[in-house]
């Protein structure tokens, strides 16, 4: 069973749509995250919610919105879309609370591309 | 200057060589360290977690944390081909936001 899945694993879409992408874990973690990864595989947090709470909103722009229904599920809701979102988006969980510094598990991600 | 540095490399060995990556990093708040395995088209995976200074071996992996020069090292010893893969460094200090190294591209011929 995969612990952190997303979907879908690839998009492909125009310049100025709206897309989202989901992210389900089966770990019974409490936190999950958001990660893009850009071309030279740097690796950066966008969000962060604990027990359906946002907790970590890095300085991303407002186009990007994270929504969590659950704990087991967080998406991620990009409104016009911008060539420079073209990345992979990694989705990752986490046990315990802000200061419990449990080590996180990713998903696979979800490669975007902007054409 | 990023938070925390680590060379990209590429860096290729022989089956069976010790590998030797590192990461430099500038915060002393940072008290959690850890390695992680990226697969090509794949998500990070665990490799080793390590709180404070000091060393932990799990297997043909040793990580080693010095605090004191803010450098970190994972040692990868009989290495296979198996083990070519993209290995980011990653660091905490007190919540569970990390900061990532940029990642080392290790490539393992047989």
């Amino acid at each position: 069973d995969t612990a952190v899945s997303q979907t879908p694993k690839y998009l492909v879409t125009q310049m100025g749509n709206d897309k989202s992408i989901k992210c389900e874990q089966n770990l019974g973690h409490d936190t999950m995250y958001w990660y893009k990864q850009d071309s030279k595989k740097f690796l950066k947090i966008m969000f962060s919610y604990n027990n359906k709470e946002l907790i970590i909103n890095e300085t991303v722009p407002n186009r990007f919105s994270p929504k969590s229904p659950d704990k087991a599920h967080l998406n991620l809701h990009i409104n016009s879309l911008e060539l420079g979102d073209s990345a992979v988006y990694f989705c990752a969980s986490s046990q315990g609370g802000q200061s419990s510094n449990q080590p996180q598990h990713f998903g696979d991600g979800t490669r975007l591309s902007i054409l | 200057q990023k938070e925390v540095e680590q060379d990209p490399g590429p860096l290729s060995v022989p089956e069976g060589a010790i590998v030797s990556l590192n990461c430099t990093y500038s915060n002393s708040a940072f008290q959690y360290f850890m390695w992680y395995r990226q697969y090509s088209r794949k998500g990070p995976e665990l490799l080793m977690y390590t709180y404070s200074s000091g060393n932990k071996e799990d297997g043909r992996f040793t990580a080693q944390v010095d605090k004191s020069s803010k450098y970190i090292s994972l040692f990868i010893r009989d290495s296979q081909p198996s083990d070519s893969a993209t290995y980011l460094c990653a660091m905490s200090a007190w919540s569970y936001k990390l900061s990532f190294g940029a990642g080392t591209t290790v490539t393992v011929r047989a």
